[in-house]
């Protein structure tokens, strides 16, 4: 089965600091994504990538920058956190459109 | 208007009965269709996709309806573990992923 693992379950987080959220996949595949969740506005896009070096903004990406340095690793960095990025952060891996996510990380921002 | 729209629920029902949602949306050359399910704090999982069709998966069958544009979900003799929320996620063309807000589903003994 193919894994997603995000680094952290749960995290808090102050008012401008700089967050870095990790994620990696194991199956090689060249689709990396990360979403956020909220209740009542669903899961919405925020950075996506094809390749290494590659990144694409989704719906929502003000505040966020991704890396990708390798096929396996795709980060996503809150520059300075704000309490409105208090969410629930998923990140998905996809050969095509079968997605696979992470069990997710729930950010706090005070 | 939303890309795809479900209604939240939550949908109460008891053990064994059929219960079905909708998920309407708006672009009518979507082309790809699918069910997510996403057990309380976990991450969504892929449940199916839906075939012009139709198509069934056990106690499942999901159907599309271009002219209306929407797609739906039916369970059959519910369980206990079939609660959870359902994501409707549509692929309009040349676009990612659009994921509805999500259908809560509450089986009840």
């Amino acid at each position: 089965d193919v894994k997603v693992t995000q680094s952290s379950r749960y995290l808090v987080k102050r008012t401008g600091e700089k967050v870095f959220l990790e994620c990696v996949q194991d199956m090689d595949h060249e689709n990396m994504f990360w979403y956020r969740q909220d209740p009542g506005l669903g899961l919405r896009l925020i950075y996506f990538s094809y390749d290494v070096k590659m990144k694409e903004k989704g719906d929502i990406p003000e505040g966020y920058s991704v890396s990708r340095e390798k096929k396996e690793r795709f980060s996503l960095i809150l520059e300075s956190a704000s309490t409105n990025q208090t969410s629930m952060y998923l990140c998905a891996s996809s050969p095509d459109y079968g997605y696979t996510f992470g069990s997710g990380t729930r950010l706090t921002v005070v | 208007r939303k890309e795809v729209e479900q209604d939240p629920g939550p949908f109460n029902v008891p053990e064994g009965a059929t219960v079905a949602f909708n998920c309407t949306y708006s672009n009518s050359a979507s082309q790809s269709f699918f069910w997510y399910r996403q057990d309380c704090r976990k991450e969504p999982k892929l449940l199916m996709s839906v075939y012009s069709s139709g198509n069934e998966d056990g106690r499942f069958t999901a159907q599309l309806n271009r002219a209306s544009q929407y797609i739906s979900l039916l369970i059959r003799d519910s369980k206990l573990s079939d609660s959870a929320t359902y994501l409707c996620v549509v692929i309009p063309p040349g676009n990612m992923l659009t994921f509805g807000g999500g259908t809560r589903l509450m089986v009840k003994p």
